[in-house]
């Protein structure tokens, strides 16, 4: 299996400009995460869906921030428009509820890299 | 309080030490428990989970104290390839799956 698949990696961009990060998660998998990452707040869950159904969206910053996830094998996350203090590392993840009653770990992407100046 | 504390570290051990990291968390209806280890610019890896009973792989030694609420990982012997972030991670789901991360202990293993 080749992981939770991300991009861009790396993504820098103006202020007020639309962005749109993508995630393949792991085939099976029924959980999806985005995550974001900063040397401040560290890893924060932004929003995770179920069998592609939003569950959770609590830790979406705004409604700047939106997440799709129209099938099984893909996820978005937009920001629109994008401000400075959006610049963090953005990470998808992965898991499965089937191996235990209690789910198994998350698998995460290589994460985007996202610079808005 | 936080869902998941962790001490930020620095801890810097020299090669051979053996070193320890707590993690407390506020679910006390929290289901599993991981450590994750975060090496500079990439993305977290499962480095192990943690089981009510406590368990082992080679060097690593994670216990869980559902009472206190609160995981330990202990590092026999560290080596340089060690050094890393060290991510507690407490899926608090009570009826799916919501992992929420520890702000991480940072470490490094010194020659």
């Amino acid at each position: 299996d080749a992981g939770v698949i991300q991009s861009p990696r790396h993504e820098v961009t103006e202020m007020g400009q639309e962005v749109t990060l993508r995630c393949k998660p792991i085939s099976g998998h029924d959980y999806l995460f985005w995550y974001r990452q900063t040397m401040m707040r560290g890893l924060e869950l932004l929003i995770y869906f179920n069998n592609n159904v939003p569950i959770d969206d609590s830790g979406m910053p705004e409604d700047r921030f939106s997440a799709k996830m129209p099938n099984a094998s893909f996820s978005t996350l937009k920001i629109q428009p994008s401000e400075p203090r959006d610049s963090a590392v953005y990470f998808c993840a992965s898991s499965s509820s089937e191996a235990s009653g209690l789910g198994t770990e998350a698998f995460f992407g290589q994460g985007t890299r996202l610079t808005v100046v | 309080r936080k869902e998941v504390e962790q001490d930020p570290g620095p801890f810097n051990v020299p090669e051979g030490a053996t070193v320890a990291f707590n993690c407390t968390y506020s679910n006390s209806a929290s289901q599993s428990f991981f450590w994750y280890r975060q090496d500079c610019r990439k993305e977290p890896k499962l480095l192990m989970s943690v089981y009510s009973s406590g368990n082992e792989d080679g060097r690593f030694t994670a216990q869980l104290n559902r009472a206190s609420q609160y995981i330990s990982l202990l590092i026999r012997d560290s080596k340089l390839s060690d050094s890393a972030t060290y991510l507690c991670v407490v899926n608090m789901g009570n009826y799916g799956q919501n992992f929420v991360f520890g702000p991480g202990t940072r470490l490094s293993v010194l020659p």
